[in-house]
């Protein structure tokens, strides 16, 4: 079956640091890929998505690229900042069907120090 | 403001007891879903249901029951069945007629056995 695999964490970054979080996948079918950000206590936030190959999704000086050939969307950001701190969640959709169900990695958490 | 709204925030359970979590959503999604959030594991997908009055098992169903009566509302019951209840619980919603839409989460439910 469908299945997302994350790096583990915690991954500690001082701040302004390079960040990259790999996520790899097996799918059937055409996905899409999500990462998710969510800070303690709270639930899901979408950060960005990817609906196709090359596509690249972006928000808040986050990126990542689907990349089809290493079946791969590795999360980046070129400065990280305290604020940052969360639990990082690499998620797909089966783009082939319509019941929306989202199947997650495990969760990497990144801790931003001053 | 539209959004997906989980209560109670905080929920304590003692053995034998069936408890019930609220999900509401004024998004107008037809499709939602309830999530266990485990440390270290992900999130794992417990019911879904894309129209109201029906609903399909996910990968962990075993132990809790849900209903779909209106559209806006997808409660969650944990019952005494379920014999590791203690989690996080998250709610989400999607709409399916549109493939690749990203789903909203609500803020979730730590639910404690005492």
């Amino acid at each position: 079956g469908d299945s997302v695999t994350q790096m583990e964490g915690p991954v500690t970054l001082s701040e302004e640091a390079f960040l990259t979080i790999n996520c790899t996948y097996t799918a059937t079918g055409y996905p899409s890929l999500f990462w998710y950000v969510q800070y303690p206590g709270e639930g899901l936030q979408l950060l960005l998505k990817a609906t196709k190959a090359d596509d690249k999704g972006s928000n808040k000086g986050f990126e990542a690229t689907y990349r089809k050939e290493t079946t791969s969307f590795h999360l980046e950001k070129g400065s990280v900042q305290v604020s940052d701190s969360a639990v990082y969640f690499c998620a797909l959709s089966d783009g082939s069907s319509n019941t929306g169900k989202l199947i997650f990695g495990q969760g990497t958490t990144l801790q931003v120090k001053p | 403001d539209g959004g997906i709204t989980q209560s109670p925030k905080y929920l304590f359970r003692k053995e034998g007891q069936n408890v019930t979590l609220s999900c509401e959503q004024n998004l107008n999604h037809d499709a939602m879903y309830w999530y266990r959030q485990d440390p270290g594991q992900g999130l794992r997908l417990i019911y879904y249901s894309q129209i109201v009055n029906d609903f399909q098992k996910g990968d962990i169903a075993e132990g809790y029951s849900v209903s779909r009566e209106k559209k806006e509302s997808f409660p969650l019951t944990v019952t005494s069945a379920q014999k590791n209840p203690t989690a996080f619980y998250l709610c989400a919603s999607r709409t399916v007629w549109t493939v690749n839409t990203e789903a909203f989460f609500g803020q979730g439910t730590r639910l404690t056995v005492v």
